[in-house]
């Protein structure tokens, strides 16, 4: 079975200085990849997927993530933040073909960008 | 607009007392689930449903059951709940094909 590891559970940041939330997984097959988003109060939304090709992903609101095989890592970075992306980043994995039901979650890193 | 919906939003009640969430999608999707958020712990899955009247147990199923009687329509229920069941609970929907999941607006639920 595959699992996530996200590496900080919270993360302060000056606002319009860089980010990296971190991810590492854990599987012994090829797996998909993913960053979600929960703004306060809100419900998930899909920041960027990896699935094939490209090892650099691009997201939305100036996210991307690189997926890195030999260290089973997918962190996501930003390079200037801003107050408006203070919200709390899920890493997620699933296997291909098994259907995106089968999503494992990280525990969630909280990042808060302070004027 | 494409979305997934649940009702209620905010839910208090008391140990025993039998409740229903629901939750419908109007995107086709086959794939449903629901998830219960807990502070430090992240999602985990509760249960699962590939297509009408199949149904399946998540990571954290006890204290808890599904139906799936129609494509758009994936209620979960509470027959006796306990306050280890307070919780922020989504639901979600995928395509077959497809490897996104669009989320619930999120149900917060205190047992007392």
């Amino acid at each position: 079975a595959q699992s996530v590891t996200q590496l900080d559970s919270q993360v302060p940041v000056f606002e319009e200085a860089p980010v990296e939330l971190r991810c590492n997984y854990s599987s012994s097959v090829s797996v998909y990849l993913f960053w979600y988003v929960q703004y306060p109060n809100q419900g998930l939304q899909l920041l960027l997927k990896y699935l094939s090709g490209s090892t650099l992903v691009k997201g939305i609101n100036g996210f991307e993530a690189e997926f890195n095989k030999s260290q089973t890592s997918f962190h996501l970075r930003k390079p200037s933040v801003h107050i408006s992306d203070t919200a709390e980043y899920f890493c997620a994995v699933t296997l291909p073909g098994a259907g995106s039901y089968q999503l494992t979650f990280g525990k969630g890193t909280k990042l808060s960008v302070i004027p | 607009e494409a979305q997934v919906t649940q009702n209620p939003r905010y839910l208090i009640t008391v140990t025993g007392k039998k409740l229903t969430v629901t939750c419908s999608q109007n995107m086709n999707h086959e794939y449903m689930s629901w998830y219960r958020q807990d502070p430090g712990l992240g999602l985990r899955q509760i249960y699962y449903s590939m297509n009408v009247e199949v149904t399946d147990k998540g990571d954290v199923p006890e204290g808890y059951k599904v139906s799936r009687k129609e494509k758009r329509n994936f209620p979960l229920i509470l027959e006796s709940p306990s306050p280890n069941q307070t919780s922020l609970y989504f639901c979600a929907s995928s395509s077959t094909n497809g490897e996104t999941q669009y989320f619930g607006p999120g149900t917060r639920l205190l047992v007392l």
